[in-house]
């Protein structure tokens, strides 16, 4: 089975520039996560799915930050304008709660570097 | 004060050594806890997955949970050069909405040594 697909792998850019960031979850995981990582702060929330709902976005650092999940298989993380600090990389998760609760998967992440 | 705290290391030890790595925790509403490995310009795997206090053994992997110390473990026996990583911990809440947010350690960046 595929797992979470993320695209692009690496990206850069110079600031003021709009990015778009994209994420393909499992097939049949209804919960879709993005998240942050850095050195100084290390592996941050910023915004879960259920079912293609947004449910919480408090982690989403500041409204030049959206994220959108228009179907069951696909999701965008939005930044603009960009910034040299979300110079950072960007997972994409999903997982399946069901019955059974099951564990979040991670794809292999975007590399964003903001000029 | 973090809800995690994990010791970022690094740590490195000889192959065939037993590691240990630790994570404590402030939440007492963390019900769920993982421990994710990641190598260099990977995303997180999985490695062990638990619920409420107890060992798990997978293979070389025993994870332990004890909730009334807010504290959690992985111990990886006859350690091996492709166990080197970073290691995270992570936990979430057991019930709601809620339940699905997790909260991650630092990490701890192992390396073994041939």
């Amino acid at each position: 089975d595929a797992g979470v697909i993320q695209s692009p792998r690496h990206e850069v850019t110079e600031m003021g520039q709009e990015v778009t960031l994209r994420c393909k979850p499992i097939s049949g995981h209804d919960y879709l996560f993005w998240y942050r990582q850095t050195m100084m702060r290390g592996l941050e929330l910023l915004i879960y799915f259920n079912n293609n709902v947004p449910i919480d976005d408090s982690g989403m650092p500041e409204d030049r930050f959206s994220a959108k999940m228009p179907n069951a298989s696909f999701s965008t993380l939005k930044i603009q304008p960009s910034e040299p600090r979300d110079s950072a990389v960007y997972f994409c998760a999903s997982s399946s709660q069901g019955a059974r609760r099951q564990p979040q998967h991670f794809g292999d992440g975007t590399r964003l570097s903001i000029l | 004060q973090k809800e995690v705290e994990q010791d970022p290391g690094p740590l490195s030890v000889p192959e065939g050594a037993i590691v240990s790595l630790n994570c404590t925790y402030s939440n007492s509403a963390f019900q769920y806890f993982m421990w994710y490995r990641q190598y260099s310009r990977k995303g997180p795997e999985l490695l062990m997955y638990t619920y409420s206090s107890g060992n798990k053994e997978d293979g070389r992997f025993t994870a332990q949970v004890d909730k009334s110390s807010k504290y959690i473990s992985l111990f990886i026996r006859d350690s091996q050069p492709s166990d080197s990583a970073t290691y995270l911990c992570a936990m979430s809440p057991g019930g709601g909405q809620g339940a699905q947010k997790l909260v991650f350690g630092q990490g701890t960046r192992l390396t073994i040594n041939p």
